[in-house]
């Protein structure tokens, strides 16, 4: 199963980029990656996703390198609102289907 | 927009007790999910369904079984609570096709105490 790591926290500031990374090391050829976001007393809302190279939305960018064994989501110009928890999630239906979410990474957006 | 939503925001049982967590959507999704969440965990695969009556465990079912007899509506039951299943309970759905790759919706979730 490919288990996923991400940094527990991380703090910024307004206007600033923002990155994080999450670690998939065991991730299987037909697994996708997805993140989400989630803020308190709410459940988790889609992002991004991505399979390989580069991904870019409205909201942010995944960045995959060719291994696939990590993922960057790249959050441009953070504001107080984007303080969130941000789950990388590793999976696909192969196998009798796993789902791994990451732990989270709360980060935390001052002004 | 999708909305799914769960029976109840809050909830307290005593051990024992048998429990029902309801969740419904309204976008014709053929996937279903539950997780539970605690602190340092993150989210946890217990079940989830890709159609009528079709379940598939997922990471953590021990202690947990489903139901889903109508499309819409995907329940997650607690034969016998303890108090190791204190937690915060998120359903979610998705489209057709390949049921973790679609994007999934979360309902807000239910916190569940058990005394």
């Amino acid at each position: 199963l490919a288990k996923t790591t991400q940094p527990i926290s991380m703090d910024s500031y307004e206007g600033q980029e923002v990155n994080i990374t999450c670690s998939h090391n065991n991730i299987a050829t037909n697994d996708y990656i997805t993140w989400y976001q989630q803020f308190p007393s709410q459940g988790p809302r889609f992002i991004i996703q991505g399979y390989k190279t580069k991904v870019t939305n409205e909201v942010a960018s995944l960045f995959i390198p060719a291994d696939r064994k990590s993922s960057t989501l790249s959050l441009p110009r953070v504001s107080l609102s984007d303080t969130a928890v941000y789950y990388c999630l590793v999976g696909s239906d192969n196998q009798g289907g796993k789902l791994i979410f990451g732990q989270g990474t709360e980060l935390s957006v001052k002004p | 927009d999708v909305k799914v939503t769960q029976s109840s925001r809050y909830l307290v049982k005593r051990t024992g007790e048998k429990v029902f967590l309801e969740c419904v959507q309204d976008m014709d999704h053929e996937n279903m999910f539950w997780y539970r969440q605690d602190p340092g965990l993150g989210l946890r695969l217990i079940y989830f369904s890709y159609d009528v009556k079709m379940k598939e465990k997922g990471d953590i079912p021990e202690g947990y079984s489903v139901s889903r007899e109508k499309k819409e509506r995907f329940s997650l039951i607690l034969e016998s609570a303890s108090t190791n299943q204190t937690s915060m309970y998120l359903c979610a759905s998705s489209g057709g096709g390949a049921a973790f790759q679609e994007t999934q919706y979360f309902g807000p979730g239910t916190r569940l105490l058990v005394l």
